[in-house]
């Protein structure tokens, strides 16, 4: 238990659907992030976030769409995505963005048809 | 980005010693030296991260070479639990820098 928690932990759905993934630390950190593990290849950071602003946008396709409302949660919104975005998507948090241990969460597994 | 640079995979006997390897010619003189792991269906945990001189935790040990170009993550005894893909990356300590995965080591733990 890392102190971040990610729902639904496995979803699968259809290039039109439309879905939402929740991550929510309870460390009290600052910095909050978005990473995308696809089948026998490294962590990709997509997003970046600190003190609720967006620092970072790692070339991500805009059908994948962050939110973060608060310090302590943050959304990753899906829309026609494609079965090449089938991937372990991982979140995580840290106290500050320099050098600081990231708190990563279980992942959600998303499987899209 | 500076690089590192680990073997593909290594094995051990359970309750032995293990010595994962990083090689990181390139680093800079405010590269940290982090290692994180991720077992199987779990995100990615960090394990240690040192600057110049041998670190301990309760998890493992960092050894860095004097001129810093390559460190060792030692676990002191291996455990089932330790088998894992283990990560070693270069992270500055100043302003914002991203954590970047490589491949890492396989760590296979026989009992």
């Amino acid at each position: 238990e890392t102190g971040v928690t990610q729902t639904p932990r496995h979803l699968v759905m259809g290039m039109t659907n439309k879905k939402s993934l929740k991550c929510e630390q309870h460390l009290g950190h600052n910095a909050m992030y978005w990473y995308k593990q696809s089948a026998k290849k490294p962590l990709e950071l997509m997003f970046v976030y600190s003190l609720e602003e967006r620092v970072e946008n790692n070339s991500v396709p805009s059908r994948f769409s962050p939110e973060c409302p608060n310090s302590s949660h943050l959304f990753l919104h899906l829309h026609t995505l494609q079965p090449e975005d089938s991937a372990l998507y991982l979140c995580a948090s840290s106290q500050g963005l320099a050098g600081y241990e990231q708190f990563f969460g279980p992942g959600t597994r998303l499987t899209v048809l | 980005d500076a690089k590192t640079t680990q073997p593909n995979s290594m094995e051990s006997n359970e309750e032995e010693p293990v010595h994962l390897p990083c090689n990181h010619s390139t680093i800079s003189g405010t590269d940290y030296i982090h290692w994180y792991r991720q077992l199987p269906s779990q995100g990615p945990e960090y394990v240690i991260h040192g600057l110049t001189s041998n670190v301990n935790n309760r998890m493992a040990s960092l050894a860095i070479a004097e001129d810093r170009k390559s460190s060792t993550l030692i676990l002191h005894r291996a455990t089932l639990r330790d088998a894992a893909v283990y990560y070693c990356i270069l992270f500055m300590n100043t302003g914002f820098q991203k954590l970047v995965f490589g491949t890492g080591t396989r760590l296979l733990v026989s009992p």
